[in-house]
């Protein structure tokens, strides 16, 4: 079966940087792409990007970038996102999921991870 | 980059039906913005409901209907259940980029 599993909650001081990896098993990973999302407390869900596993591009919300490096790792299956000089408002619960589109364009997102708590807190 | 508008909160009796919306600060909604709903329960992942406007995942409820309606991309529930109430938001896909909806929480009351 299809899961997506994430790595567990980080705690961070302002200013370091953090890494949440997203272990996909039960498909052909290279033929989905993995996206990051994010939950702050009291706010919605924001996208902040994509990776596309086969290729290795990236897609990035224009707010993040700078600061998000999204990268994967085909032989072991697993994207990663990493954030850096965090600040409190970067406090959320990050989740990946993933879309079908790598090979035929059908924007249809599906699976998700279970989410990854990662506090910023000095 | 356009914002994208849900309805805050709405609120159905149950077996009633509601249509949530989501619409775009900068034009219409159409079926090349893919929209994709989701459903998120407290303490929970989102749950994928709809992708590409209308088609459903093998385990959305039959209730779940997505469309386009006036420009919005719409989710309608059909005979609202109680397990129902959650937060709903909208994915759609815009210049090149994804935009969340900011989400409707809607209580079934």
């Amino acid at each position: 079966q299809v899961q997506l599993v994430e790595s567990g909650a980080e705690v961070k001081k302002p200013g370091a940087s953090v890494k949440v990896s997203c272990k996909a098993s039960g498909y052909t990973f290279t033929d989905y792409f993995v996206h990051w999302v994010r939950r702050a407390p009291g706010q919605g869900l924001e996208w902040m990007g994509c990776v596309n596993p086969y290729s290795g591009a990236t897609n990035y919300a224009q707010k993040f970038r700078g600061r998000v490096t999204m990268t994967r790792d085909t032989s072991i299956s697993t994207t990663y996102m990493e954030l850096s000089s965090l600040r409190s408002d970067d406090t959320a619960v990050y989740y990946c999921a993933r879309e079908l589109g790598v090979v035929v364009a059908a924007r249809k997102f599906d699976y998700w991870g279970q989410g990854t708590l990662v506090t910023v807190s000095s | 980059q356009t914002v994208v508008t849900q309805e805050p909160s709405l609120t159905v009796s149950p077996g009633g039906t509601v249509t949530l919306t989501c619409g775009s600060s900068t034009g219409a909604f159409t079926s090349v913005h893919y929209p994709n709903w989701f459903q998120q329960k407290p303490g929970q992942a989102p749950r994928a409901l709809i992708y590409s406007t209308s088609n459903k995942h093998s385990w959305t409820p039959a209730r779940f209907s997505g469309s386009l309606l006036g420009g919005k991309a719409a989710l309608t529930l059909s005979g609202v259940q109680p397990e129902d109430e959650a937060e709903y938001y909208c994915l759609v896909y815009y210049d090149g980029a994804w935009v969340f909806g900011g989400g409707t929480k809607l209580t079934v009351l």
